[in-house]
């Protein structure tokens, strides 16, 4: 079964703090892209990160970072020196290359507190 | 850079009318996607287009169509509203030849039917 599992519904975090938000994933496919969209309450979906299965390196976007571990199927969202403009919900995303649609995990509402 | 663009942003309807929201993608974008998003919910995959033809579908009611046209641009049409369909409806576009296929997201019509 294709599954994102992000189990950290909510998390507070102090600004200028480093947060991780989990994600996990399952897939029997060898191929496939991993990315993170944040969504503000305005509700717009921003694509923040994108790493592939093959790719050797974490991906890395500014403030954001991808930690992967593909045996550990996990591919975490790093975001250093938080900012209140980070307070959003955070999707984890997956597509299997056997499938072009994106699968998504359940979100995690990330507040930061000044 | 241009983004997906879509109209209307707001939408309000009275159970059983009908609906037509509208895409643009990003110039060059291959292929189009439309999700539906409930109140804290992920998004809800409804149906894509490659190339102008239907590709993969997803949770679409019978209610719903969709097509894309000569010019890439997209409609979502939707007949018999119902008060549950009131959701947040994204359009996204990618690449699919490119390396990620990244899915980029317009800001969404948000549906309120009454």
């Amino acid at each position: 079964a294709q599954k994102i599992t992000q189990t950290q519904p909510g998390m507070f975090v102090q600004e200028k703090e480093a947060v991780t938000l989990d994600c996990t994933y399952d897939t029997s496919d060898q191929s496939y892209g991993l990315f993170w969209y944040k969504q503000p309450s305005s509700g717009e979906m921003i694509f923040l990160i994108y790493q592939g299965s093959y790719d050797e390196q974490n991906a890395t976007e500014g403030r954001y970072s991808l930690n992967f571990q593909k045996a550990r199927k996990s591919a975490n969202l790093v975001i250093s020196a938080s900012q209140l403009g980070d307070s959003a919900m955070y999707f984890c995303a997956m597509r299997p290359d056997s499938n072009y649609q994106l699968i998504w995990g359940a979100g995690t509402k990330l507040i930061i507190k000044p | 850079a241009a983004g997906v663009i879509q109209s209307p942003r707001h939408l309000i309807k009275e159970k059983r009318e009908t609906a037509t929201l509208k895409c643009y993608p990003i110039p060059r974008h291959d292929t189009v996607y439309w999700y539906q998003q409930g109140p804290g919910q992920d998004p809800q995959f409804l149906i894509s287009f490659y190339e102008k033809m239907q590709s993969d579908k997803g949770s679409i009611p019978d209610r719903f169509s969709a097509q894309q046209f000569s010019d890439y641009h997209s409609e979502l049409n939707m007949s018999s509203l119902e008060l549950g369909d009131s959701a947040l409806y994204f359009c996204a576009s990618s690449l699919r030849q490119g390396r990620a296929d990244t899915q980029y997201f317009g800001p969404g019509t948000r549906l309120t039917v009454l």
